[in-house]
């Protein structure tokens, strides 16, 4: 059975740093593009980048281009999202997810998610 | 980049049909055929409901069906059930730089 499996809530002051995680099962995990996803409170899904955990291959949405770093470790079926200095804005649920098909041709639909991250970002 | 545009919401009785538009322009929904829907209910994750503009995932019910004409795709809900009361986001390819962009989504209520 395939599952994304996300780390859990978190509650940091702005300017702190952070890391979430999302390890994948029952699958090749290197052979899927991995996507995030953005849900900011009470508002619509945004789509964030993707990565290739098979060679770390890294694509950004240009509204999320160096706001984020999304990155992979592939001996541990693991993709991660860090901020260096998180800012109120970046208050919200993230949802990791799989790509529909296998290889590096591209992502055309995510038809595995986890249950998502909620960050909390507050002084 | 902007989000693709949905109606806010679109409602309907159990038994009727509902279609819910997603419009984009010519470098997303209409210069690719890779458009996809989500079905969100709050505190849940997404579920992928079609892709490539008509295909279902298996286990998806055949009461929901994708289509596309020009820049602007439709999910539409046949026989509609109190369980499809969600949240439901149309998203596109818009090429190599954009990449991927969702829909402003469409609040489905069954009346």
């Amino acid at each position: 059975e395939v599952q994304l499996l996300q780390s859990g809530a978190e509650v940091k002051k702005p300017g702190e740093s952070l890391k979430i995680s999302c390890k994948g099962s029952g699958y090749s995990f290197d052979t899927y593009w991995i996507g995030w996803v953005r849900q900011m409170p009470g508002k619509g899904l945004e789509w964030m980048g993707i990565i290739y955990p098979g060679d770390s291959d890294t694509r950004y949405s240009p509204s999320f281009q160096g706001q984020v770093t999304i990155s992979a470790d592939k001996s541990i079926n693991t993709a991660y999202m860090q901020w260096s200095s998180l800012k109120a804005a970046d208050t919200a649920i993230y949802y990791c997810a799989r790509a529909t098909a296998a290889g590096k041709k591209g992502v055309t639909a995510f038809d595995y998610w986890g249950q998502g991250t909620l960050v909390t970002v507050s002084s | 980049q902007s989000a693709l545009t949905q109606p806010r919401s679109v409602s309907g009785s159990p038994g009727q049909s509902v279609t819910i538009s997603c419009t984009g322009t010519s470098t997303d929904i209409g210069g690719y055929d890779y458009v996809s829907w989500y079905q969100h209910h709050p505190g849940k994750a997404p579920k992928l409901m079609i892709y490539d503009v008509t295909k279902r995932p298996s286990g998806v019910p055949d009461r929901f069906s994708g289509s596309k004409s020009g820049n602007t795709a439709s999910l539409t809900i046949s026989g509609l059930q109190a369980e499809d009361e969600a949240d439901y986001y149309c998203c596109s390819y818009a090429g190599s730089y954009t990449l991927d962009v969702f829909g402003t989504g469409t609040k489905v209520t069954v009346l």
